[in-house]
């Protein structure tokens, strides 16, 4: 089975431009989470989408938002981007909903570079 | 609020020796669920084991174990006879009725 997959991997952005990133969740799974890691602040929790319904939201600001396809792939997207925001973007699966329960698989992540 | 400490920023050992990694958490609900991952360098989390709330027994895996303590909101984790390829950062998480937060993460070191 494949893992969870995020494209891209790497990418440079200057600031007030936006950026999206893209998940492919492990094939069943229909939860989809994401997460921001920084050195400063470590693990942040994002959001959460399952069956295309947003979940839960974390603690950042409107300039960060996402959604879920009908085929659980997910996308973030980041507007007006800010120094601040440079970070890694971990994505992360599971079966069932309520990912604060359960077991998740995480990609790669994508790091973004905002300068 | 939620909350997860690990006050073990970084630790060396060298290779065989035991290690345990500090976690300490801060919580309201009577119902939760820790959880302890590794991210090697590769930069993906890779899950290491769940405990809800109501289950204080102790696990072990391998040469991976846990000690889950209520009375002092403890959640350690050991690795005995560490090897090179433990090298990693390891994250104890809580979650629950709020969404998974994560303690800074304790970054180790095993050196051949």
């Amino acid at each position: 089975k494949a893992g969870v997959t995020q494209t891209p991997r790497y990418l440079i952005k200057t600031r007030g431009q936006q950026v999206t990133l893209s998940c492919s969740p492990i094939s069943g799974h229909r939860s989809v989470s994401w997460y921001q890691q920084t050195p400063g602040q470590g693990l942040q929790f994002l959001f959460e989408y399952f069956s295309e319904t947003q979940r839960n939201k974390g603690n950042f600001p409107g300039r960060f938002s996402g959604r879920q396809f009908s085929n659980s792939r997910s996308e973030m997207n980041v507007s007006t981007l800010e120094l601040g925001d440079s970070a890694l973007y971990l994505c992360a699966s599971s079966p069932q909903t309520a990912s604060s329960y359960n077991e998740q698989f995480f990609g790669p992540g994508t790091r973004l570079t905002v300068l | 609020a939620q909350k997860v400490t690990q006050a073990q920023t970084e630790i060396s050992v060298v290779e065989k020796e035991d290690v345990t990694l500090d976690c300490v958490y801060e919580t309201r609900d009577t119902t939760y669920y820790l959880f302890w991952y590794k991210q090697p360098p590769s930069g993906e989390l890779v899950f290491l084991i769940r405990r809800n709330s109501f289950d204080e027994q102790n696990e072990i895996s391998g040469r991976y174990s846990w000690n889950f303590q209520k009375s002092t909101s403890s959640f350690n984790f050991t690795i005995t006879a560490s090897q090179v390829v433990d090298s990693a950062v390891y994250f104890c998480a809580l979650g629950g009725n709020t969404p998974l937060v994560f303690g800074k993460g304790t970054r180790l070191s095993v050196i051949a």
